[in-house]
């Protein structure tokens, strides 16, 4: 069965300096993953992907993930925080020969402190 | 253009009420979908329909009834609903598996927050 864990409820860093949200994951064939945003009252708005190739995802607003296989791992990351990336963020996964069903991990909530 | 739009952005409606609410996309997504999503936490997946056809039912209550009239729009039909049924639904499209090189990444409405009475 698929899952996706967030393990940080919230992840709280200053402004400027950079910030990781962590996501792990676990599917039985090749993986789709997905970063998603939610400003409060909004929907989820799509940040980046990795299907396939480099590692090393860079997707909207600076942000950028890093796909790791053998630690079955997609953190988000961001080299200098703004307070406008506080947010609630969501990982998600499905099978890349899967239905179109997403697995969404439990949110994470980034305070960006100026 | 990358929106998917969702009416009404509120409502509240008595427990013994119809009432529908309404998603519409221009991307020429062939899947849509509907979310629940309770306060903090993620979305939960109800219905997909793909290619105007109903993919996947989550076990969601008779009193949820979706429709799909084109491949442009994506209702809810609502009756008879309960008070934990309050919250914010979320309508998503993306490219069907059809799409040469589909990667599948889901585009959001803003939502209509459900208040049932």
């Amino acid at each position: 069965a698929q899952s996706v864990a967030q393990p940080e409820d919230q992840v709280n860093v200053a402004e400027g300096n950079p910030l990781t949200v962590k996501c792990t994951y676990s599917v039985s064939g090749n993986p789709y993953l997905f970063w998603y945003v939610q400003y409060p009252n909004r929907g989820l708005q799509f940040l980046l992907k990795y299907i396939t190739g480099d590692n090393l995802v860079k997707g909207s607003y600076g942000f950028e993930a890093e796909f790791n296989k053998s630690q079955t791992s997609f953190h988000l990351k961001k080299p200098s925080a703004l307070v406008s990336d506080s947010a609630l963020y969501f990982c998600a996964v499905r099978e890349a020969s899967g239905t179109y069903k997403y697995i969404f991990g439990t949110g994470t909530r980034l305070k960006v402190l100026a | 253009d990358t929106e998917v739009t969702q009416t009404p952005k509120h409502l509240v409606m008595g427990m013994t009420n119809k009432k529908s609410l309404k998603c519409e996309q221009h991307m020429g997504h062939r899947a849509m979908y509907w979310y629940k999503q309770k306060a903090k936490k993620p979305p939960e997946l109800m219905f997909v329909y793909s290619y105007e056809k109903l993919s996947i039912n989550e076990s969601v209550p008779s009193r949820f009834s979706p429709e799909c009239p084109n491949s442009s729009l994506l209702n809810l039909h609502l009756h008879a609903l309960q008070p934990e049924d309050s919250a914010l639904y979320l309508c998503a499209s993306s490219r069907g598996t059809r799409s040469e090189g589909s990667s599948y990444e889901q585009y959001f409405g803003p939502g209509t927050r459900l208040t049932v009475t």
